[in-house]
């Protein structure tokens, strides 16, 4: 079954830009049967859809960050990425990567807390 | 926008009974509907999708509800690790765009 694993920084300043990357394990990235997404938790609060891509590459935000969000794929090392412009602490949150064959999202990756503060 | 509501936001309920949470949607999502349960610190699981197709290894006394605007999922007789929250999830426009809603939490009474 697949794993899924975020990485990245758990601090970003105000204004700068929030880099994640998930590691995806026990499958291929490039199968034609998932999308891949990413999801945020802000503390104490419930679930935020951020964008979702395919592995050809096609990408489908939330309208409420699509001008700030940018995703994408690197197959070669079975990875997705997600870049968040201009944050703000209005960003702090948990952010989750997650698959999903089009009837929900059914492998989740345990989730890493990015905190916006100078 | 498709806007998702859950109720209540908090569910009292003692062990064993059985628990009934709602979810409604701003315009009609067909069967496109996902129920995920969350305990604290952990990543949501995908309980139900179809509306009413458990997920695999989800125990039979899940079961979802509901097609269109309305939707409920029911878990029979609660078990001590179903303390939790749970949201509901559209995808009927998927791709491009999913929507949460706000989330029941279902407390020990």
């Amino acid at each position: 079954q697949l794993q899924l694993q975020e990485s990245g920084p758990g601090l970003v300043k105000p204004s700068e830009t929030l880099s994640l990357t998930c590691t995806v394990s026990g499958g291929s990235i490039s199968s034609s049967s998932y999308y891949w997404g990413w999801i945020r938790q802000p503390p104490g609060k419930g679930l935020e859809w951020i964008g979702s891509i395919y592995y050809s590459g096609s990408t489908y935000y939330n309208p409420s960050l699509k001008s700030r969000v940018t995703i994408s794929v690197d197959t070669s090392k079975n990875q997705f990425s997600l870049k968040l412009s201009s944050v703000t602490a209005a960003d702090t949150a948990v952010y989750y990567c997650a698959s999903s064959t089009g009837e929900g999202l059914d492998y989740w990756g345990q989730g890493t807390l990015v905190t916006v503060s100078s | 926008e498709i806007v998702m509501t859950q109720s209540p936001a908090t569910l009292s309920v003692s062990p064993g009974e059985r628990a009934t949470l709602s979810c409604r949607a701003s315009q009609s999502v067909s069967s496109n509907l996902a129920w995920y349960q969350q305990k604290p610190g952990q990543a949501p699981r995908l309980l139900i999708y179809g509306a009413s197709t458990r997920a695999t290894g989800i125990p039979a006394r899940f079961s979802g509800s509901g097609s269109g605007t309305e939707f409920t999922l029911t878990i029979s007789s609660l078990q001590s690790e179903d303390f939790a929250v749970y949201y509901c999830q559209q995808y009927n426009n998927w791709p491009p765009l999913l929507t949460f809603g706000g989330g029941t939490k279902v407390e020990i009474k």
